[in-house]
């Protein structure tokens, strides 16, 4: 069972649009992670945010954890090809490394 | 390598073979993860070890999964009467923790071993 909802499931874009991923939970984490997946890899960190309210920006991309620390988005301005790819998030709490992974949400973008 | 390190990259086996996957985390790098990652799912947390001990493994599923680190780096996943609903890819991550023991450290991933139980 997955703590952490993430939507939309499935994002098919052009080249050039904006878009908007969502994590959402019912729970309190202490931290909150996104990485990047692609195919027959293992995900990479994009960011974590700390801070109920924090937003932090990564070139065209734009995160923000929500002020109660429950949900987060994810915006990318400008999509590329490049990324494409399987967006999740983690949610941290007490234990150190162990994190809540959403289901993650697949972006494809296209030329 | 640079990287963490996981062997095999893929496993195919029957029911209820013993499996064993192995993961070479970064050097230095005092803490190691398993998790497991079914199709279309988020990963899911397996077991944590900080040097030689799990510090915790409140996600392996059932008796039958087992891991050890000896030395306090390579790590073992060892995986007994394997069942079909054992089939996922596995991954390996590690990390070095920040002072302070804030649950925001990066890990780093490998690319995982995916197994396959007939």
């Amino acid at each position: 069972t997955q703590l952490l909802e993430q939507s939309p499931q499935f994002l098919s874009i052009q080249e050039g649009e904006n878009l908007t991923v969502y994590c959402n939970s019912s729970s309190v984490f202490s931290s909150l992670q996104w990485y990047r997946q692609e195919p027959g890899e293992g995900p990479v960190l994009l960011v974590t945010v700390v801070t109920g309210g924090e937003v932090k920006k990564l070139k065209r991309l734009t995160f923000q954890f929500g002020d109660a620390r429950k949900d987060s988005s994810l915006h990318i301005t400008a999509a590329q090809p490049g990324d494409t790819g399987l967006y999740l998030c983690a949610g941290g709490g007490d234990s150190w490394g162990k994190l809540q992974f959403g289901a993650g949400t697949q972006v494809v973008v296209t030329p | 390598g640079a990287g963490v390190s996981q062997t095999p990259s893929n496993k195919v086996t029957e029911k209820g073979k013993y499996v064993e996957l192995r993961c070479d985390p970064i050097s230095g790098h005092t803490a190691l993860y398993w998790y497991r990652q079914s199709l279309g799912q988020g990963p899911e947390f397996l077991i944590y070890f900080q040097g030689t001990g799990a510090a915790d493994d409140s996600g392996l599923p059932n008796d039958r999964f087992f891991a050890v680190r000896p030395e306090g780096s390579v790590s073992t996943l060892k995986i007994q009467r394997t069942e079909r609903g054992d089939s996922a890819v596995y991954l390996c991550a590690s990390s070095s923790r920040l002072a302070g023991g804030l649950n925001t450290g990066e890990l780093f991933f490998g690319e995982g071993s995916r197994l396959t139980v007939l």
